[in-house]
C-alpha cells in the first residue's frame, strides 16, 4: 500500500492562478480531509468528505473547493490564489471502527504565492 | 466544543534526560486523543492514541502518555530522550462529530547534545 500520495510536492503561483492539489489513498477509507498548516502553528481543517460525493466545510474553507467522485481521490482546488493560501496543505484519511478512528497523512504540499 | 491547548511552544532538554510534553484538552464528553510527531520538513506520523481503554497508553520510540480525567490532561512523556525525537509535536483531540480532529498548536521539542 502507498497509503495517502499528493502532488505535487512543491508549487508556486502567481496571484489569481489556480491549481488543483491531487489527493489518492488506497486504503479504501471512507473518510478524507483536507488541512493546511501554517508556519507555527496547528493544523486547520479545510473541507473534508465521509464518502463519495459528500463533503463538507472545515473550519478554513473560504477560497477552495473540493469533490469526490470516488472514493480514492479528493482533490483540492484553489480558485484565484491569494497570498494568504501560502501553507503547507496535507490530506488525510482514516477509517472508523469501534475502537475509534486514526487519520493518516499524506508528505503534504508546500505551496507559495505571490 | 472542543479545544486543545498545548501549554509549552518550546521544550529543550539535554540528551538521556527525561522529556514531558503538557497538553490539556476541553471536551463534553469523553473524546480519543491522539499525539502527532512532525520532523522538519516531514509528514506527520502517529505517535500513540488515547480511545477509552487504559488510561497509560505507550506508543512508538519509546513514547507514553497518560490520560487523566480529573485533570483534563494528557501529557506525554519519554524516560531518555534521543537527539532523532528533536521535532514538532501535536496534541490532537476528536471532534464530537464528522470524525474531525481539532489540533493543538504544537510543541518543538530541541535536544541538546
Amino acid at each position: 500500500n502507498a497509503g495517502v500520495t499528493q502532488t505535487p510536492k512543491f508549487r508556486i503561483l502567481k496571484i489569481g492562478q489556480s491549481m488543483t492539489l491531487q489527493c489518492t489513498q488506497d486504503m479504501n477509507h471512507n473518510y478524507m480531509y483536507w488541512y493546511r498548516q501554517d508556519p507555527g502553528m496547528g493544523l486547520k481543517l479545510i473541507y473534508y468528505s465521509v464518502g463519495a460525493g459528500i463533503t463538507d466545510k472545515g473550519e478554513v474553507p473560504n477560497g477552495y473547493n473540493v469533490s469526490r467522485s470516488t472514493t480514492e481521490d479528493f482533490p483540492l482546488r484553489l480558485e484565484l490564489a491569494a497570498p494568504s493560501q501560502t501553507s503547507v496543505y496535507f490530506c488525510a484519511s482514516s477509517y472508523v471502527t469501534s475502537g475509534g478512528y486514526t487519520q493518516y497523512f499524506g508528505p503534504g504540499t508546500r505551496l507559495t504565492v505571490l | 466544543a472542543q479545544s486543545v491547548t498545548q501549554l509549552d511552544s518550546h521544550v529543550s532538554v539535554s540528551e538521556g534526560t527525561p522529556v514531558l510534553l503538557r497538553c490539556n484538552y476541553s471536551s463534553s464528553y469523553s473524546p480519543s486523543l491522539f499525539w502527532y510527531v512532525q520532523h522538519p520538513n516531514k509528514g506527520l506520523q502517529l505517535l500513540l492514541k488515547y480511545t477509552s481503554a487504559a488510561t497509560l497508553v505507550k506508543g512508538i520510540n519509546g513514547f507514553e502518555a497518560e490520560f487523566k480525567k480529573s485533570e483534563t490532561s494528557f501529557h506525554l512523556t519519554k524516560p531518555s530522550a534521543h537527539m532523532s525525537d528533536a521535532a514538532e509535536y501535536f496534541c490532537v483531540v476528536s471532534s464530537d462529530s464528522n470524525y474531525q480532529l481539532i489540533w493543538g498548536a504544537g510543541t518543538k521539542l530541541i535536544i541538546k547534545p
